[in-house]
């Protein structure tokens, strides 16, 4: 099974600083990564899909790069929303997996 | 804009079955792809089972096999997923997803709000 991991596990920014997320493949997944927004109790959103296009609807501070095995998604100008877990999903080998997610707290 | 909503959370005793759904909306292409993915406590989501809408071909992952099914009702706007022979390492909320088709097949990209099933005795 193609494992992904992310980190950090936990990291801690102030509202409206940068924050940059990573997530390593097991093997290459080409650009076959998917970042998503979740937020307790709430539907988790698609944020980023081809490691660097994002998702209809999502803001440009949003923005995904990587390809192979490293891959990172920044995020700008943290708002209030963007406090969540955050995992990247590989869908280059079926069935895609997912990370263990980094959350993002509030500083 | 698609939406999907599922159905609320489950209690049940280990040995039991349970039967969740999902009704979607917005869905404008009949070649839509619905998978079900579970999330145990700690976790990153793992892929269940996938359904396609337009004829009711049905994946499993092995990990579930035989004791997952994946059904239609007969509009095909509710998906269910019914899971059995329930045990503790069940315990998890299961979502409901779309497949985000041709520019990225098994990435999602709308998900349902997730339904919690708890087994305990």
């Amino acid at each position: 099974e193609l494992v992904m991991t992310q980190s950090p596990a936990t990291v801690s920014v102030s509202p409206g600083e940068t924050v940059t997320l990573s997530c390593r493949a097991s093997h290459s997944v080409s650009n076959d990564l998917a970042w998503y927004r979740h937020k307790p109790g709430q539907a988790p959103r698609l944020l980023i899909f081809g490691a660097s296009t994002r998702a209809t609807g999502i803001a440009d501070r949003f923005s995904g790069s990587g390809s192979g095995t490293e891959f990172t998604l920044t995020i700008s100008s943290l708002q209030s929303e963007d406090f969540a877990v955050y995992y990247c999903q590989q869908y280059n080998n079926w069935p895609g997996t997912f990370g263990r997610g980094t959350k993002v707290e509030v500083k | 804009q698609v939406q999907l909503v599922q159905s609320g959370a489950e209690l049940k005793k280990p040995g039991a079955s349970v039967k969740i759904s999902c009704q979607a909306s917005g869905l404008t292409f009949i070649n839509n792809y619905i998978h079900w993915l579970r999330q145990a406590p700690g976790q990153g989501p793992e892929w269940v089972a996938t359904i396609k809408l337009n004829g009711g071909t049905t994946t499993y992952s092995e990990k579930f096999q035989n004791r997952v099914t994946v059904t239609t009702g007969t509009s095909t706007d509710t998906i269910y997923m019914e899971l059995t022979r329930l045990r503790s390492d069940d315990t998890a909320i299961f979502y409901c997803a779309r497949d985000l088709g041709e520019r990225a097949p098994g990435a999602y990209d709308f998900w349902g709000q997730g339904t919690q099933i708890t087994v305990s005795s």
